[in-house]
């Protein structure tokens, strides 16, 4: 069975500062999609960024970049430039590609604080 | 275009009771997908459905059930409620089948007391 760890439950960041989220993996497939969602006060979840596992080139969204390494099953993500609106929960997250589902695994979350 | 849609925003049952929550995908979104969110489990998948019929299931109770219909909207139904079934539902909604973007409504509050 698919797993997710995320082993900093809480983090916190200087206001324009850069910060790393940590999340490590495990499966058995060799092709699947990693994600990180931001989860705000609001609840509702916001995909942040997604890689595929099939390319190497890591993933960026403008000031958010992972740091994907397939044979150490790690992908982590990093805030640049830190802004309070980044403050938030935040999950990575497990999909098998090419399965008939949809169905994510989440890890147990990183809580980030912006400090002004 | 308008997001996910989950309704009620939030509810309040006594144990025993049953609860039905809805979700109204994205237009043109085939594939609906359930989530139980608890400060102690985390977030925890209960079941997906693709073109009304239930593709995969997570590990709850009969207790939990759910539908889809023809317009892809999705209910989930809880029966005997438990105070633990407390916890925050979210629903998610994707074009159809595998290697698609979830896109995620804000989710139904349910207070079991």
């Amino acid at each position: 069975a698919q797993t997710v760890t995320q082993s900093q439950p809480e983090m916190s960041v200087q206001e324009a500062e850069t910060v790393t989220l940590s999340c490590t993996y495990d499966t058995s497939e060799s092709d699947y999609y990693l994600f990180w969602y931001k989860q705000p006060p609001s609840r509702q979840m916001i995909l942040v960024i997604r890689q595929e596992a099939y390319k190497q080139q890591n993933a960026t969204e403008n000031r958010f970049s992972v740091n994907f390494q397939k044979a150490a099953k790690s992908f982590s993500l990093k805030i640049s430039d830190s802004q309070l609106g980044d403050a938030a929960m935040y999950f990575c997250a497990y999909r098998r590609a090419g399965g008939a589902t949809n169905k994510l695994i989440f890890g147990t979350g990183t809580l980030l604080a912006v400090q002004p | 275009k308008a997001g996910v849609t989950q309704t009620p925003r939030y509810l309040i049952k006594t144990r025993g009771q049953q609860v039905t929550l809805s979700c109204s995908p994205i237009s043109g979104h085939r594939s609906v997908s359930w989530y139980q969110q608890t400060p102690g489990q985390g977030l925890q998948f209960l079941f997906e459905y693709f073109s009304e019929t239930q593709r995969n299931k997570g590990n709850f109770p009969g207790r939990f059930s759910g539908r889809q219909f023809s317009n892809s909207r999705s209910e989930m139904n809880v029966s005997t409620l438990e105070l633990g079934d407390s916890a925050l539902y979210l629903c998610a909604s994707s074009l159809g089948s595998g290697n698609t973007e979830a896109f995620f409504g804000q989710g139904t509050r349910l207070t079991v007391v």
